[in-house]
């Protein structure tokens, strides 16, 4: 158990459906990091959020992408009208405090849009 | 905007073998360093991390990196590498001193231990 837990595992769509995935961090951890994972490459990072504030979201794929975290703790992060190009592993983690306290990761949703 | 660059894409060793894989950043202010270790199935565990001081780090699993500024540098080593090490090494760095928050990762290695 990393302690950051990303829900759902696995998500199929079809080409065209809006898709959301939950992201739960450390509880005392107060940022929380979206990554997006494509076979053979690093992590890309997409967006952060410090408390409930978004503080970088330019990052963002398109558009489509959007993350929200509402009261501070949970994360979302929805596609839009997804396309066969956004099947990636989506990956989530959570950190104290800025970059220099290192960030604990989930295991990560696998999108696979069909 | 940082850059990361990991010179090997797959390596194979035999057990007790000695492991160094390269890295390579680009960014011209200060930077915070890591390294990353995915095992198959598994998420990405931190190995360790370089954000000040003494630029030889040592991490967990008996690895360890050193720093090289003026080659920017953060290459990772282990003295015997063992089957169990096989995994995915991933190299990150952010913008130290305050700056913009979030990893930016090379693309990794794919190291494979051979019993």
């Amino acid at each position: 158990d990393t302690g950051v837990s990303q829900d759902p595992r696995h998500k199929i769509t079809k080409r065209g459906q809006n898709v959301t995935f939950r992201c739960d961090p450390i509880s005392e951890h107060n940022r929380l990091y979206w990554y997006r994972q494509t076979l053979g490459q690093g992590p890309e990072f997409l967006t952060y959020f410090q408390n409930e504030a978004q503080l970088e979201k330019s990052r963002l794929l398109s558009d489509r992408f959007s993350a929200e975290r509402p009261k501070g703790s949970f994360s979302t992060l929805e596609i839009q009208r997804t396309e066969q190009g956004d099947s990636a592993m989506y990956l989530c983690a959570s950190s104290l405090g800025p970059g220099s306290y290192g960030y604990t990761f989930g295991s990560g949703t696998r999108l696979t849009v069909v | 905007a940082q850059s990361v660059s990991q010179h090997n894409h797959h390596v194979i060793l035999s057990e007790a073998a000695s492991l160094e894989l390269g890295c390579n950043y680009s960014y011209g202010g200060t930077v915070n360093l890591f390294w990353y270790v995915q095992y198959p199935g598994q998420h990405l565990q931190l190995l360790l991390k370089y954000f000040s001081g003494d630029p030889l780090v040592k991490g967990i699993k008996g690895f360890e990196a050193e720093f090289i500024k003026s080659k920017f540098s953060f290459n990772l080593r282990k003295p015997s590498v063992q089957w169990s090490d096989t995994a995915e090494y991933f190299c990150a760095v952010n913008a130290g001193g305050g700056g913009a928050d979030g990893l930016t990762f090379g693309k990794g290695t794919h190291l494979i231990i051979q019993p």
